[in-house]
């Protein structure tokens, strides 16, 4: 099956210092989500992103869908961006998750 | 309403209980998808409505999972007789079109079978 994969499954930043998380995928997707899930298990959207580069304020994204995979950048970190990081790639009907990065910002 | 909605938001059941658990979708989605994330791992998908017809049920685990969604808005996930292994927490999400488009999840279900 479709397999996608995510690095570092663990992280722990200083408060300001900024990340780089990695997705990859098996097989070329329809279309790729970034989320954070909070501590109390909400997904929040943070990009869809097919393809190229999109930012938002401290955050940005970029996915190289040719070379199948997908970055997520976080600049200047703050505590409130403690939580679960995922990625998911849209195949057919269905998001398909990776297993996340757990991002740990200690003040 | 402004997201989708979900409840409960917890339910604890014992084993062999029937469990309904119900999703409203942000309104005028098309889409609706139901996942289900067991601790520590990522979500993963059960089944799939466009309107009120249910094109993609290849996830759910087992005969003992139903969903439904009868006006192509609400949904209900029923599961019959509840077994350990189905303690997870269950997840909505709707997308305004087709499949392709973002997804918008619910805050879930949690669910502990006993």
């Amino acid at each position: 099956g479709i397999q996608v994969e995510q690095s570092p499954p663990d992280l722990i930043l200083q408060e300001g210092a900024n990340s780089t998380l990695r997705c990859n995928f098996s097989d070329s997707v329809n279309n790729l989500q970034w989320f954070h899930q909070n501590p109390w298990g909400q997904l929040i959207n943070l990009f869809y992103i097919p393809s190229g580069t999109k930012q938002n304020g401290r955050l940005s994204a970029t996915t190289v869908a040719t070379e199948r995979y997908s970055l997520l950048y976080i600049s200047s970190s703050q505590t409130t961006d403690s939580g679960v990081y995922f990625c998911a790639g849209i195949y057919g009907n269905k998001l398909v998750f990776g297993a996340g990065t757990i991002l740990r910002v200690k003040s | 309403g402004a997201g989708v909605s979900q409840s409960p938001r917890y339910k604890v059941a014992k084993r062999g209980q029937d469990v309904a658990l119900r999703c409203d979708p942000i309104s005028g989605h098309v889409s609706l998808f139901w996942y289900q994330q067991a601790l520590g791992q990522g979500p993963e998908f059960l089944t799939y409505f466009q309107n009120e017809a249910q094109l993609d049920k290849s996830g759910l685990p087992s005969d003992r999972f139903f969903a439904e969604r009868p006006e192509g808005s609400v949904s209900t996930l029923k599961i019959q007789r509840t077994q350990q292994e189905d303690s997870a927490v269950y997840l909505c999400a709707s997308s305004s079109g087709l499949t392709t488009d973002t997804q918008y999840f619910g805050p879930g279900t949690r669910l502990t079978v006993l």
